[in-house]
């Protein structure tokens, strides 16, 4: 098992640009969710999932999209990128709520 | 909304003593699960130990345990026999049963000396 694979590791984006952080898990995980974690600040929950199709947005939302139409993926939009999601970006699994949470390796972004 | 705080942004132990990190948490809530999840340099996250709120017996795993205090909102987790290995970020986690909203702290960093 692969466990919980982030893509890219490291990338660099200018002001407004979009990208798609991606995320995949083999280990039939219903839950999903997505986190950043600041400097002095912990990590924050973005947006989570509990099964294909269904989402809901965690403690900062604003600026990112998800859609959950398969399982094992779920991709992480910047719709328009700003300096303040300069971030790394945590994608973590579980089976259930009281279950571990397994999580990605993280991705580094900084937004310039 | 729940708020975790952890209360020591830095510790430091001595190799094979035994250190606690503090954590309190505010919530409304009669169920909930509380967590501990070790941050090492290589930035993956990985779970030390898990607490269900109704169960009043500490977790114990280990050289970790923990002392919850539900009437004081109060999670600490104690690392016995420290090793080298336990220099970390150290973060305290809550979650509601019913949905998978997890609240962390902002860690406390936790250095191990030889």
């Amino acid at each position: 098992n692969a466990g919980v694979t982030q893509t890219p590791k490291f990338q660099v984006l200018k002001t407004g640009q979009s990208m798609t952080l991606q995320c995949a898990q083999d280990m039939n995980h219903e839950y999903m969710s997505w986190y950043r974690q600041d400097p002095g600040m912990g990590l924050r929950l973005i947006h989570y999932s509990v099964g294909a199709g269904i989402t809901d947005q965690g403690e900062v939302p604003n600026g990112y999209n998800v859609s959950r139409s398969t399982t094992e993926d779920f991709p992480l939009r910047l719709l328009s990128a700003a300096p303040s999601q300069t971030s790394v970006y945590f994608c973590a699994s579980s089976s259930g709520v009281w279950d571990e949470q397994f999580f990605g390796p993280g991705t580094r972004l900084t937004v310039l | 909304a729940q708020t975790v705080t952890q209360s020591q942004p830095e510790m430091s132990v001595q190799e094979a003593e035994t250190v606690t990190l503090s954590c309190t948490y505010d919530t409304s809530e009669s169920n909930y699960y509380l967590f501990w999840y070790k941050q090492p340099p290589s930035r993956q996250m990985i779970l030390v130990i898990r607490q269900e709120a109704y169960k009043q017996q500490n977790a114990t795993e280990n050289r970790f345990s923990v002392n919850f205090q539900k009437a004081a909102k109060s999670f600490s987790l104690k690392i016995s026999d420290s090793q080298l290995g336990d220099t970390a970020m150290y973060f305290c986690a809550f979650m509601k049963p019913d949905n998978n909203d997890m609240r962390f702290g902002a860690g406390t960093r936790l250095t191990v000396k030889p």
